[in-house]
């Protein structure tokens, strides 16, 4: 079965730093690979996903993230925090193939911004 | 113009009573989904619908029931609460995922349940 580990419980940054949190999957076959974003109160929005193809990935909200195979990684990252993005972001697996579409969700990491 | 809604927003009951939860998604999907936020922030499926025909369900106590009168609606319909089905549900949707549509997943704004 699948598996998918947000090492960082919290991460804590000033505005206007960069970021980058950790995703790292386990599973055999390169499956496809989300991020969500949910913000206090509210569901969860897609920031970007990965299929196929080029490995580093745009998303909205100026959101990128990078697909390593080697590393079974798929970290988010962002070049200058804003105070709006504080919120819980989620990693997320589907395996794809095998007919199987059950998606695996990560812990979350919340980020804190500080001014 | 809400893509995906819930309602209550807000649900406390007590233990052992019976409640639902409705959703309705005005984007088209075929597929909807039910998962289980718990305090923990952890989100689990519960249950997947495509075209009102179950398609997974996940180990979950048989007094979770989900309704899919048609393919916009996907209720969930809870008996004899406990205190731990406590937790935030969200319905979801998404494009027919078993004909490569596993694309987005629009989530609704979720419905925090507590069982007193």
């Amino acid at each position: 079965a699948q598996s998918v580990t947000q090492p960082d419980i919290h991460i804590t940054v000033s505005e206007g730093a960069s970021l980058e949190l950790r995703c790292n999957y386990s599973y055999g076959a390169t499956p496809y690979l989300f991020w969500y974003v949910q913000s206090p109160g509210q569901g969860l929005q897609l920031l970007l996903k990965y299929f196929s193809g080029d490995t580093l990935v745009q998303g909205i909200k100026g959101f990128e993230a990078e697909f390593k195979r080697s590393q079974s990684s798929f970290n988010l990252r962002k070049p200058s925090v804003h105070w709006s993005d504080a919120a819980e972001y989620f990693c997320a697996v589907v395996p794809g193939t095998g007919g199987s579409y059950i998606p695996t969700f990560g812990r979350g990491t919340s980020l804190i911004v500080h001014p | 113009d809400t893509a995906v809604s819930q309602t209550p927003k807000y649900l406390v009951t007590q233990m052992g009573n019976d409640k639902s939860i409705k959703c309705e998604q005005n984007l088209g999907h075929d597929t909807m989904y039910w998962y289980k936020q718990d305090s923990k922030k952890f989100l689990k499926i519960m249950f997947s619908y495509n075209n009102k025909e179950l398609i997974i369900n996940e180990t979950v106590p048989n007094r979770f029931s989900p309704k899919s009168p048609d393919k916009a609606h996907l209720n969930l319909h809870i008996n004899s609460l406990e205190l731990g089905d406590s937790a935030v549900y969200f319905c979801a949707s998404s494009q027919d995922l078993r004909r490569g549509g596993l694309l987005e997943q629009f989530f609704g704004p979720g419905t925090r349940l507590t069982v007193l």
